[in-house]
């Protein structure tokens, strides 16, 4: 009931390309779904969010799909850059638990030149 | 505005000793959470903290304590370590409930 399942584990792209990725989650008591970025050495930063009463959000090149009736939500980068490259993932929380995330295993994205 | 600050951000233990990993939260932020991180299970959380009460408690063992102090700064240890707890270890801070969290970089833990 508590997992989020994150694909595909690993991806690469060319520059400009529009990398996606797809994240599952079983527990319908979520109600917030941030992506994280991950580079090496350093913590998760908060990309992007977005709550079950949008289908979508738009923050710059990344857009967050969401889909309630299916339970899956994805991260769409758009004109992605050799600087994307880093490990992102997608986590599911509930009303007044946002600081106990369920996070998806993460994807590496790597941005070829 | 300073970042989440953990400290120390390496650390080797033998099995068998304990260890206390530091947090000091964005400035203002009550809410203090740790998480695990590991290639195998990936981020998982740990315990969360408001105002010196624990609020949520992951799924670990009791070894895994931690505390908050009334400048919202904590602490977490670890007793008996075994191998297994070789991680990733991240503090994340946010304003309130239903805030954003804020990650630290990490301190590694190595067990050997």
């Amino acid at each position: 009931q508590q997992q989020v399942k994150q694909s595909p584990q690993s991806l690469i792209v060319q520059k400009g390309g529009i990398p996606i990725i797809n994240c599952a989650y079983e527990n319908t008591a979520f109600d917030y779904f941030p992506w994280y970025q991950q580079f090496p050495g350093k913590g998760p930063a908060l990309l992007i969010a977005i709550r079950p009463d949008v289908s979508e959000k738009k923050e710059g090149r990344f857009t967050i799909s969401f889909n309630k009736s299916a339970k899956q939500f994805s991260l769409h980068i758009m004109d992605s850059q050799p600087g994307d490259s880093a490990t992102y993932f997608c986590a599911g929380g509930s009303a007044g638990g946002s600081e106990k995330l369920v996070f998806g295993k993460g994807t590496k994205l790597t941005v070829n030149p | 505005k300073a970042g989440v600050t953990q400290t120390p951000r390496y650390l080797i233990k033998t099995r068998g000793q304990q260890v206390t990993l530091s947090c000091s939260p964005i400035s203002g932020h009550r809410s203090v959470s740790w998480y695990q991180q590991t290639p195998g299970q990936g981020l998982q959380f740990l315990f969360e903290y408001f105002s010196e009460t624990q609020r949520n408690k992951g799924n670990f063992p009791g070894r895994f304590s931690g505390r908050q102090f009334s400048n919202s700064r904590s602490e977490m240890n670890v007793s008996t370590l075994e191998l297994g707890d070789s991680a990733l270890y991240l503090c994340a801070s946010a304003v309130g409930v239903n805030s954003p969290l804020h990650f630290g970089n990490g301190t590694r833990l190595t067990v050997t």
